[in-house]
Protein backbone atom coordinates (compact mmCIF):
# COMPACT_ATOMS: atom_id res chain seq x y z
CA UNK A 1 0.00 0.00 0.00
CA UNK A 2 2.17 2.75 -0.95
CA UNK A 3 -0.07 5.23 -2.04
CA UNK A 4 2.30 8.89 -2.78
CA UNK A 5 5.18 8.39 -2.65
CA UNK A 6 7.64 11.65 -2.46
CA UNK A 7 11.60 11.50 -3.15
CA UNK A 8 13.83 13.06 -1.60
CA UNK A 9 12.73 13.64 1.82
CA UNK A 10 15.09 16.09 2.65
CA UNK A 11 17.36 18.37 0.17
CA UNK A 12 19.67 21.15 0.68
CA UNK A 13 20.14 23.35 -2.13
CA UNK A 14 22.22 26.56 -3.16
CA UNK A 15 20.67 29.32 -4.75
CA UNK A 16 20.92 29.05 -8.62
CA UNK A 17 20.97 25.36 -8.68
CA UNK A 18 18.50 23.05 -9.82
CA UNK A 19 16.75 19.97 -8.78
CA UNK A 20 13.27 17.63 -8.97
CA UNK A 21 11.19 16.63 -6.39
CA UNK A 22 9.74 13.55 -7.82
CA UNK A 23 6.05 12.19 -6.61
CA UNK A 24 4.95 8.51 -8.26
CA UNK A 25 1.08 7.52 -6.90
CA UNK A 26 0.02 3.83 -7.38
CA UNK A 27 -3.84 4.29 -7.19
CA UNK A 28 -4.28 5.14 -10.76
CA UNK A 29 -5.46 8.62 -9.69
CA UNK A 30 -6.24 11.26 -12.53
CA UNK A 31 -5.73 13.93 -10.68
CA UNK A 32 -2.84 15.00 -9.36
CA UNK A 33 -1.08 18.27 -7.63
CA UNK A 34 1.94 19.93 -5.67
CA UNK A 35 1.53 22.46 -2.70
CA UNK A 36 4.10 23.81 -0.43
CA UNK A 37 3.31 24.72 3.45
CA UNK A 38 5.03 27.26 4.71
CA UNK A 39 4.36 28.78 8.56
CA UNK A 40 1.09 30.71 8.40
CA UNK A 41 0.41 30.67 4.95
CA UNK A 42 -1.02 27.03 5.10
CA UNK A 43 -1.18 24.82 1.64
CA UNK A 44 -0.88 26.65 -1.60
CA UNK A 45 -1.51 25.19 -5.02
CA UNK A 46 1.76 25.65 -7.32
CA UNK A 47 0.64 23.39 -10.23
CA UNK A 48 -1.42 20.70 -10.87
CA UNK A 49 -2.93 18.01 -13.32
CA UNK A 50 -6.17 16.21 -14.49
CA UNK A 51 -4.29 13.85 -16.35
CA UNK A 52 -1.46 12.65 -18.74
CA UNK A 53 -0.70 15.30 -20.92
CA UNK A 54 -2.32 18.49 -18.69
CA UNK A 55 -1.13 20.27 -16.68
CA UNK A 56 -1.78 23.80 -15.19
CA UNK A 57 -0.89 27.00 -12.94
CA UNK A 58 -2.19 27.25 -9.27
CA UNK A 59 -1.43 29.69 -7.01
CA UNK A 60 1.90 29.97 -6.94
CA UNK A 61 3.42 28.71 -9.79
CA UNK A 62 6.24 30.85 -10.70
CA UNK A 63 10.07 29.26 -10.80
CA UNK A 64 8.34 25.57 -10.92
CA UNK A 65 8.11 23.70 -13.39
CA UNK A 66 6.22 20.23 -14.24
CA UNK A 67 5.26 17.69 -16.53
CA UNK A 68 3.02 15.04 -16.51
CA UNK A 69 4.25 11.86 -19.06
CA UNK A 70 2.72 8.67 -17.07
CA UNK A 71 -0.85 8.77 -14.74
CA UNK A 72 1.37 7.47 -11.79
CA UNK A 73 4.02 10.44 -12.15
CA UNK A 74 4.34 14.19 -11.64
CA UNK A 75 7.54 16.01 -10.95
CA UNK A 76 8.03 19.41 -9.63
CA UNK A 77 11.16 20.76 -11.29
CA UNK A 78 12.83 23.76 -9.87
CA UNK A 79 14.67 25.11 -12.23
CA UNK A 80 17.10 28.10 -10.03
CA UNK A 81 16.67 27.70 -6.37
CA UNK A 82 15.99 31.00 -4.30
CA UNK A 83 16.42 31.02 -0.65
CA UNK A 84 12.26 32.13 -1.03
CA UNK A 85 11.61 28.10 -2.15
CA UNK A 86 12.64 26.95 0.99
CA UNK A 87 9.24 24.93 2.22
CA UNK A 88 7.75 21.62 2.42
CA UNK A 89 6.51 20.41 -0.44
CA UNK A 90 3.56 18.04 -0.44
CA UNK A 91 2.43 16.21 -3.38
CA UNK A 92 -1.21 14.68 -3.50
CA UNK A 93 -3.36 12.97 -5.82
CA UNK A 94 -7.09 12.40 -6.32
CA UNK A 95 -9.46 10.08 -8.36
CA UNK A 96 -11.92 12.51 -10.10
CA UNK A 97 -15.44 12.08 -9.20
CA UNK A 98 -17.79 12.83 -12.25
CA UNK A 99 -15.54 15.95 -12.91
CA UNK A 100 -15.57 17.52 -9.55
CA UNK A 101 -13.57 17.87 -6.15
CA UNK A 102 -12.60 14.18 -4.30
CA UNK A 103 -11.08 13.41 -1.17
CA UNK A 104 -6.80 14.11 -1.63
CA UNK A 105 -4.43 11.81 -0.48
CA UNK A 106 -0.81 13.30 0.31
CA UNK A 107 2.81 12.30 0.41
CA UNK A 108 4.57 12.96 3.46
CA UNK A 109 6.42 15.98 1.98
CA UNK A 110 9.62 17.06 0.92
CA UNK A 111 11.54 19.27 3.02
CA UNK A 112 13.61 21.88 0.76
CA UNK A 113 16.49 24.25 1.94
CA UNK A 114 18.01 26.86 -0.12
CA UNK A 115 20.59 28.75 1.14
CA UNK B 1 -14.58 31.69 -5.88
CA UNK B 2 -14.53 29.57 -2.14
CA UNK B 3 -12.94 30.42 0.53
CA UNK B 4 -12.41 28.78 4.02
CA UNK B 5 -11.39 30.67 7.14
CA UNK B 6 -10.28 28.60 10.32
CA UNK B 7 -10.54 31.51 13.31
CA UNK B 8 -8.00 29.75 15.75
CA UNK B 9 -4.37 29.55 15.16
CA UNK B 10 -3.45 27.71 18.36
CA UNK B 11 -6.01 25.46 20.56
CA UNK B 12 -4.84 24.49 23.72
CA UNK B 13 -7.10 21.80 25.60
CA UNK B 14 -6.22 19.34 28.48
CA UNK B 15 -6.41 15.73 27.84
CA UNK B 16 -9.54 14.36 28.58
CA UNK B 17 -11.62 17.66 27.52
CA UNK B 18 -14.10 18.18 24.77
CA UNK B 19 -12.62 19.84 21.36
CA UNK B 20 -14.75 21.91 18.91
CA UNK B 21 -12.20 23.49 16.29
CA UNK B 22 -14.07 25.80 14.07
CA UNK B 23 -14.45 26.42 10.30
CA UNK B 24 -16.53 28.98 8.07
CA UNK B 25 -16.73 28.71 3.88
CA UNK B 26 -18.15 31.25 2.11
CA UNK B 27 -19.28 29.58 -1.30
CA UNK B 28 -23.08 30.01 -3.00
CA UNK B 29 -23.76 26.16 -3.31
CA UNK B 30 -23.83 23.50 -1.15
CA UNK B 31 -19.97 22.79 -1.11
CA UNK B 32 -17.96 19.53 -0.61
CA UNK B 33 -16.74 19.67 3.17
CA UNK B 34 -13.29 18.41 4.16
CA UNK B 35 -11.27 18.28 7.79
CA UNK B 36 -7.75 17.04 7.16
CA UNK B 37 -5.04 16.45 10.03
CA UNK B 38 -1.51 17.00 9.66
CA UNK B 39 0.63 15.02 12.70
CA UNK B 40 3.75 16.60 13.24
CA UNK B 41 6.30 15.43 9.95
CA UNK B 42 3.87 13.91 8.17
CA UNK B 43 1.44 14.44 5.29
CA UNK B 44 -2.07 15.42 5.44
CA UNK B 45 -4.71 12.67 6.41
CA UNK B 46 -8.54 12.65 5.55
CA UNK B 47 -10.50 13.14 9.19
CA UNK B 48 -14.04 13.11 7.50
CA UNK B 49 -15.94 14.61 4.59
CA UNK B 50 -19.49 15.96 3.71
CA UNK B 51 -20.64 15.69 0.28
CA UNK B 52 -24.34 15.73 0.88
CA UNK B 53 -27.33 13.72 2.96
CA UNK B 54 -26.79 13.91 6.83
CA UNK B 55 -24.99 17.24 7.86
CA UNK B 56 -23.55 15.12 10.74
CA UNK B 57 -20.38 13.37 9.50
CA UNK B 58 -18.39 10.78 11.67
CA UNK B 59 -14.46 10.34 11.07
CA UNK B 60 -11.33 8.67 11.84
CA UNK B 61 -9.89 8.89 15.61
CA UNK B 62 -13.27 9.50 16.96
CA UNK B 63 -13.81 12.61 15.12
CA UNK B 64 -17.50 14.28 13.78
CA UNK B 65 -18.24 17.53 12.19
CA UNK B 66 -21.02 19.03 11.15
CA UNK B 67 -22.64 21.01 8.34
CA UNK B 68 -24.78 24.14 9.46
CA UNK B 69 -25.66 26.01 6.03
CA UNK B 70 -27.42 29.07 7.93
CA UNK B 71 -24.15 29.39 9.53
CA UNK B 72 -21.98 28.94 6.95
CA UNK B 73 -20.05 26.52 9.10
CA UNK B 74 -18.61 22.79 8.90
CA UNK B 75 -17.14 22.77 12.63
CA UNK B 76 -14.76 19.59 13.76
CA UNK B 77 -15.59 18.20 17.04
CA UNK B 78 -14.14 15.25 19.78
CA UNK B 79 -15.96 14.25 23.30
CA UNK B 80 -12.45 13.63 24.70
CA UNK B 81 -9.48 14.60 23.44
CA UNK B 82 -5.91 12.38 23.68
CA UNK B 83 -2.30 13.49 23.81
CA UNK B 84 -1.56 11.70 19.90
CA UNK B 85 -4.74 14.26 19.04
CA UNK B 86 -1.77 16.93 19.05
CA UNK B 87 -1.63 17.99 15.29
CA UNK B 88 -2.49 20.63 12.93
CA UNK B 89 -5.82 20.47 11.44
CA UNK B 90 -7.22 21.62 8.00
CA UNK B 91 -10.35 22.61 6.70
CA UNK B 92 -10.87 22.72 2.96
CA UNK B 93 -14.18 23.12 0.81
CA UNK B 94 -14.60 21.83 -2.51
CA UNK B 95 -17.00 23.09 -5.13
CA UNK B 96 -19.44 21.03 -7.66
CA UNK B 97 -16.92 21.32 -11.02
CA UNK B 98 -13.94 22.16 -9.78
CA UNK B 99 -11.04 19.94 -9.01
CA UNK B 100 -9.45 22.36 -6.83
CA UNK B 101 -10.15 22.30 -3.15
CA UNK B 102 -9.78 25.42 -1.54
CA UNK B 103 -7.97 25.25 2.21
CA UNK B 104 -7.56 26.39 5.33
CA UNK B 105 -4.79 28.10 7.19
CA UNK B 106 -5.09 25.51 9.87
CA UNK B 107 -5.43 25.23 13.56
CA UNK B 108 -2.56 23.86 15.66
CA UNK B 109 -3.95 21.58 18.31
CA UNK B 110 -1.72 21.21 21.59
CA UNK B 111 -2.68 18.60 24.03
CA UNK B 112 -1.74 19.13 28.19
CA UNK B 113 -1.37 15.98 30.08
Amino acid sequence: NAGVTQTPKFQVLKTGQSMTLQCAQDMNHEYMSWYRQDPGMGLRLIHYSVGAGITDQGEVPNGYNVSRSTTEDFPLRLLSAAPSQTSVYFCASSPLLAGTTGELFFGEGSRLTVL
Amino acid sequence: AQSVTQPDIHITVSEGASLELRCNYSYGATPYLFWYVQSPGQGLQLLLKYFSGDTLVQGIKGFEAEFKRSQSSFNLRKPSVHWSDAAEYFCAVGERGSYIPTFGRGTSLIVHP
